[in-house]
C-alpha cells in the first residue's frame, strides 16, 4: 500500500530564516506531487506540483520554491521567511482521479 | 469546476448513521463527486468519490441523485473518531495536465456526541 510522509510535523521558526520541508511516498512510482498551504480558517491552496523528477510547476508567485531531487521525494524551501509563511503545508499525491494526503507540517513563523 | 454548499455543521449521536447532504445543482456531466475530511490539525483524508452511481466503500456510501445535483455522504455507524469536517468537492476527471487541483470549500463540521 502506499503511504506519504512529511517532516518536520511542526515548526516555529523566526522571520527572515531558511525553510525546509520534506514530503516522501512510498509504494508507488513516477507520482504526481502536490504541495498546498492551508491558512488557518480557509481553504487549501494549490502552491507547486510536479509530474516527475526535477519537473516542477508553480501555482502562486511567492518567496516558496520547490525542488523533486528524487521520484519519490519533494521538498518545499525557502531562503527567507515571512510572517504571512505560517500555516499548514500538505503534501498529496494523486492516483488517478484521486489525491492523498500526507498528515502536513504546521508552520509558525515568528 | 461546479460550487458546492454544504450546511455549516451537524451533530450526530454515537452509533447513528450520519447523513452528510450536498447541492451541487451546476455539475457537469463529466464532473465527480469527492468526499474528504479533516480531522484537527491532520491533512484531509479521502472518503469515496462517484461520478452517477451511488458508491461504497469500508468507509462510506455516496448517494448520488437521479438528477446529479446533489448528493449525501453515509457513514454507517458514527463513532467518535469520526468527529471532523467533511468536504464535498465537485471536479472533472484528471485529464492529464499536471495540475489538479482540488478546491476545499468550508464543510460541514460534524460532532459525533456520545
Amino acid at each position: 500500500s502506499q503511504t506519504i510522509h512529511q517532516w518536520p510535523a511542526t515548526l516555529v521558526q523566526p522571520v527572515g530564516s531558511p525553510l525546509s520541508l520534506e514530503c516522501t511516498v512510498e509504494g508507488t512510482s513516477n507520482p504526481n506531487l502536490y504541495w498546498y498551504r492551508q491558512a488557518a480558517g480557509r481553504g487549501l491552496q494549490l502552491l507547486f506540483y510536479s509530474v516527475g523528477i526535477g519537473q516542477i510547476s508553480s501555482e502562486v508567485p511567492q518567496n516558496l520554491s520547490a525542488s523533486r531531487p528524487q521520484d519519490r521525494q519533494f521538498i518545499l524551501s525557502s531562503k527567507k521567511l515571512l510572517l504571512s509563511d505560517s500555516g499548514f503545508y500538505l503534501c498529496a499525491w494523486r492516483r488517478e482521479e484521486t489525491q492523498y494526503f500526507g498528515p502536513g507540517t504546521r508552520l509558525l513563523v515568528l | 469546476d461546479a460550487k458546492t454548499t454544504q450546511p455549516t455543521s451537524m451533530d450526530c449521536a454515537e452509533g447513528r448513521a450520519a447523513n452528510l447532504p450536498c447541492n451541487h445543482s451546476t455539475i457537469s456531466g463529466n464532473e465527480y463527486v469527492y468526499w474528504y475530511r479533516q480531522i484537527h490539525s491532520q491533512g484531509p483524508q479521502y472518503i469515496i468519490h462517484g461520478l452517477k452511481n451511488n458508491e461504497t466503500n469500508e468507509m462510506a456510501s455516496l448517494i448520488i441523485t437521479e438528477d446529479r445535483k446533489s448528493s449525501t455522504l453515509i457513514l454507517p455507524h458514527a463513532t467518535l473518531r469520526d468527529t471532523a469536517v467533511y468536504y464535498c468537492i465537485v471536479r472533472v476527471a484528471y485529464s492529464g495536465a499536471g495540475s489538479y487541483q482540488l478546491t476545499f470549500g468550508k464543510g460541514t463540521k460534524l460532532s459525533v456526541i456520545p
